[in-house]
């Protein structure tokens, strides 16, 4: 059973292009969260999704960010019109139907944005 | 709302030596407490986790006891490797109405040891 993948491991990006971040969750699992994670930071909440469905996005910038999970295939974080303070590292994190707690969550190994 | 509070690093010991790193929280219902080790480049682990009261977890050598009276859960371990060098997270999720299972984590403490 593959754990959380995250896609890519690094990107780059220049100024006022768009970044997608890409998760896979773990098999049997239909939640999916975004974590970003600014240089000598703890993680802070971004998004909670479960399939077509945006639960939580209290922890998401109002403008250029957006995330979405399809019925079929991967989450997608995208950010458009990066800028330098989008340099971060993004995790995602999965966990089965049945945990509300947080407890059976998995986190990728995370996607490291920087913006030149 | 929910908070967490770790020690400020880093922590530096020798092998062998007793490590405790201190976490505090703040939150409104009755949360479950992680602690989370991040090696360097890679993403995070579950080390334990304690979902009430008084529950010890346990991992690797690693302990932590949810105190709800001290609201309090630090990371103890009674003699570190160096192996053990990574950045160490305390984290709570709400159990409450929320039910949203999104963690709340503290803002890291790096430990390094040394042979």
């Amino acid at each position: 059973n593959a754990g959380v993948m995250q896609n890519p491991r690094h990107l780059v990006r220049r100024r006022g292009q768009e970044a997608r971040l890409r998760c896979s969750p773990m098999k049997g699992h239909s939640h999916v969260y975004w974590y970003r994670q600014l240089p000598e930071e703890g993680l802070k909440f971004m998004v909670y999704l479960q399939k077509e469905n945006i639960i939580d996005e209290s922890g998401m910038p109002k403008e250029r960010f957006s995330a979405e999970f399809p019925k079929e295939g991967p989450s997608i974080l995208r950010i458009q019109q990066v800028v330098r303070g989008d340099s971060a590292a993004y995790f995602c994190a999965s966990s089965p139907p049945w945990d509300h707690a947080g407890t059976e969550a998995f986190f990728g190994q995370g996607t490291r944005l920087t913006v030149v | 709302g929910d908070s967490v509070t770790q020690m400020e690093g880093p922590v530096t010991l020798s092998e062998e030596a007793f490590l405790t790193i201190n976490c505090t929280y703040t939150a409104t219902g009755y949360p479950s407490l992680f602690w989370y080790v991040q090696y360097p480049g890679e993403g995070l682990q579950l080390l334990l986790k304690a979902t009430k009261a008084d529950d010890k977890g346990s991992n690797k050598g690693f302990e932590a006891t949810y105190r709800k009276e001290t609201t309090s859960f630090h990371l103890e371990k009674g003699s570190v490797q160096v192996s053990d060098s990574a950045v160490y997270f305390c984290a709570l999720s709400d159990n409450g109405s929320s039910n949203t299972g999104k963690l709340i984590f503290g803002q890291g403490t790096t430990l390094q040891v040394k042979p």
